[in-house]
């Protein structure tokens, strides 16, 4: 299955201000995947990232809040803009394997985001 | 609406005992299905999942799962839970028609006891 190498593991950050966050795939995959898990809540879906195309957003994520790029087949970014303490969560990004390794989904390990 | 359902918010079980975690969906389509853990502070792992064929699933560390079409059910099993078992478990549910996305239940904590 594929690895994901995720980053920042986790970042402080000013409310106001914005924060990238990396997803790098060691192979390549048609479909990226965003989630955001809030303090003890399950994981919801932002949007699903297409090489290529603009990203899908899930209703309640909006692309000025969370813009995404997709520049090539193994790499992509959320960015969490003008944050607030209410965007404190954990971001996952999320990939499926192809056949090989029966379409199962892989995660990043996280980001951790604080803001104060 | 599309849903996936975890009862359990907690389950406590001793060491040694026996494990069943629930999970329902309410898809009329069929689907693909999940089982993740996360342990505090870790990333999410897979446990097993079901596409076809054989509706029992054998996955790691010992979890299997039964898909049950008429219920709607995947519950998650283990015939002896471990200490190391207790982390939060999440069931998943693809619908390809929908365009891949994976939806996860709100989890269930598992706490285990001496």
């Amino acid at each position: 299955s594929a690895v994901i190498s995720q980053k920042p593991s986790r970042d402080i950050c000013q409310r106001g201000t914005s924060l990238t966050i990396q997803c790098q795939v060691d192979s390549q995959v048609t479909m990226m995947f965003w989630y955001r898990q809030q303090p003890g809540q399950s994981l919801t879906l932002i949007a699903t990232a297409n090489q290529g195309s603009e990203a899908t957003y899930e209703s309640g994520f909006v692309i000025d809040k969370f813009p995404i790029s997709r520049p090539n087949l193994t790499f992509s970014t959320l960015t969490v803009s003008n944050m607030s303490p209410e965007d404190s969560s954990i971001y996952l990004c999320s990939v499926q394997g192809d056949g090989s390794s029966g379409y199962g989904y892989t995660f990043g390990s996280g980001t951790r985001l604080t803001v104060v | 609406a599309q849903s996936v359902t975890q009862p359990d918010i907690h389950i406590t079980v001793s060491e040694g005992a026996s494990l069943e975690l629930r999970c329902n969906y309410s898809y009329g389509a069929t689907p693909y299905l999940f089982w993740y853990v996360q342990s505090p502070g870790q990333g999410l792992q897979l446990l097993l999942k079901y596409f076809s064929g054989d509706t029992l699933v054998q996955g790691i560390k010992g979890f299997e799962a039964e898909f049950k079409r008429s219920q709607s059910s995947f519950n998650l099993r283990k015939p002896s839970v471990h200490w190391s078992d207790a982390a939060e478990y999440f069931c998943a549910v693809v619908i390809m028609e929908y365009g891949n996305k994976l939806v996860f239940g709100a989890g269930t904590i598992l706490r285990v006891k001496s």
